[in-house]
């Protein structure tokens, strides 16, 4: 019964490769973000979908593109991984429509760019 | 856009021990969490507060919109409550903003 899911929980991966780090929420949400925490432990926002589209696209570099079959589900789709991509990866939901703004956050996929 | 402190950075505690934690921000908003981070990264929803006081067994939190400050309490901290805890605030359809973080050491 799981409310925000992630998968991989653990990437490890090379320079160069393309990888992608799928979310899923059975809560109902409309709105589902995806947050960047660095080694720091500093956390920022990177995407944010409502409804299957983009809403928010803070300065990330256009290797990171989100993905959003169903409004379940925003995967991240990362190209040609960069040693400074490494870093934990949060995917959260909201349900904006309902006028709530609480987000719920998955357990993250911590990455690791060798 | 909206900046987040919080205070202090660092918080050790010994166990049963007392302490608040402080957010404040920089704009009006309608958005404010208070989340802990445990030692294994998990991201623990704690209070949904954008105004008013909530509790929660041995944690309770307080938020001043008016005067754009945020306070968690922590009563009688046990080990299980070390990590980091982040506040973040945001409005309808903007920006989720993170604070830096408090890192709690709850001592045995």
């Amino acid at each position: 019964d799981t409310a925000v899911s992630q998968t991989p929980k653990y990437l490890v991966t090379q320079m160069g490769n393309d990888k992608s780090i799928k979310c899923e929420q059975n809560l109902g949400h409309d709105t589902m973000y995806w947050y960047k925490q660095d080694s720091k432990k500093f956390l920022k926002i990177m995407f944010s979908y409502n409804n299957k589209e983009l809403i928010i696209n803070e300065t990330v570099p256009n290797r990171f593109s989100p993905k959003s079959p169903d409004k379940a589900h925003l995967n991240l789709h990362i190209n040609s991984l960069e040693l400074g991509d490494s870093a934990v990866y949060f995917c959260a939901s909201s349900d904006l429509a309902g006028g709530l703004n609480e987000q719920f956050f998955g357990p993250g996929t911590r990455l690791t760019v060798l | 856009g909206i900046q987040v402190e919080q205070s202090p950075p660092d918080l050790i505690l010994q166990e049963g021990a007392n302490s608040t934690l402080r957010c404040n921000f920089s704009d009006s908003v309608n958005n404010l969490q208070w989340f802990h981070q445990n030692p294994w990264g998990q991201l623990i929803n704690l209070f949904y507060i954008p105004s008013g006081t909530k509790q929660n067994g041995r944690l309770s939190a307080t938020t001043v919109a008016t005067e754009r400050y945020s306070l968690l309490y922590i009563s009688s901290s046990q080990t299980t409550d070390s990590g980091v805890y982040f506040c973040a605030v945001g409005n309808y359809g903007q920006n989720f903003v993170f604070g830096p973080g408090t890192r709690l050491s709850a001592l045995p």
